[in-house]
């Protein structure tokens, strides 16, 4: 099992540019989760999926959109990038009835 | 009172100690906890649940005062490869539910 994927690891962005960071988990996990990592705010909740088809705003949704059409992948769009999404995201997945979440490696970002 | 509250550290302890850290949660209701460890540039990954009776791993302790609301994890011996930034969490209410992490509490341990 490669356990939770994502792509790219580094990736630099002008303010106002849109991308997507990739998000794969090969675990057949139900439940999975974007977080973003600032210095000084601890991992903070971004959206979440229950399931294909089924997506749900966390903490600090506002310049993100997500979309889950299968059980593996769980994409994160920036729609017009910032800088103050300037962060280090991680996407995690779990099964439905356990709480252990199983994190990506990571994607660090800056916009500058 | 915010929701999960670690002291940020850093912890500096030799090589054999022993060290403890504890976290303070505020809703009553929570239901679950956790210990996570996050090595630097690197994702969290579970070190440990915490059960209401307590629970050991070898070297790790972790223990639950509900009725004070906080959790607490005791590193016995500790070695030169526990350095790292130890997270607590804990879910926010019964059903699904999203998990609330704190900042985390850094441990330095030196030889």
């Amino acid at each position: 099992n490669a356990g939770v994927t994502q792509t790219p690891k580094f990736q630099v962005l002008k303010t106002g540019q849109s991308m997507t960071l990739q998000c794969a988990q090969d675990m057949n996990h139900e439940y999975m989760s974007w977080y973003r990592q600032d210095p000084g705010m601890g991992l903070r909740l971004i959206h979440y999926s229950v399931g294909a088809g089924i997506t749900d705003q966390g903490e600090v949704p506002n310049g993100y959109n997500v979309s889950r059409s299968t059980t593996e992948d769980f994409p994160l769009r920036l729609l017009s990038a910032a800088p103050s999404q300037t962060s280090v995201y991680f996407c995690a997945s779990r099964p439905g009835h356990l709480y252990e979440q199983y994190f990506g490696p990571g994607t660090r970002l800056t916009v500058t | 009172r915010k929701e999960v509250e670690q002291d940020p550290g850093p912890f500096n302890v030799p090589e054999g100690a022993t060290v403890a850290f504890n976290c303070t949660y505020s809703n009553s209701a929570s239901q679950s906890f956790f210990w996570y460890r996050q090595d630097c540039r690197k994702e969290p990954k579970l070190l440990m649940s915490v059960y209401s009776s307590g629970n050991e791993d070898g070297r790790f302790t972790a223990q639950l005062n509900r009725a004070s609301q906080y959790i607490s994890l005791l590193i016995r011996d500790s070695k030169l490869s526990d350095s790292a930034t130890y997270l607590c969490v804990v879910n926010r209410d019964s059903g699904y539910s999203t998990l609330t992490f704190g900042k985390g509490t850094m441990l330095l341990v030196s030889p």
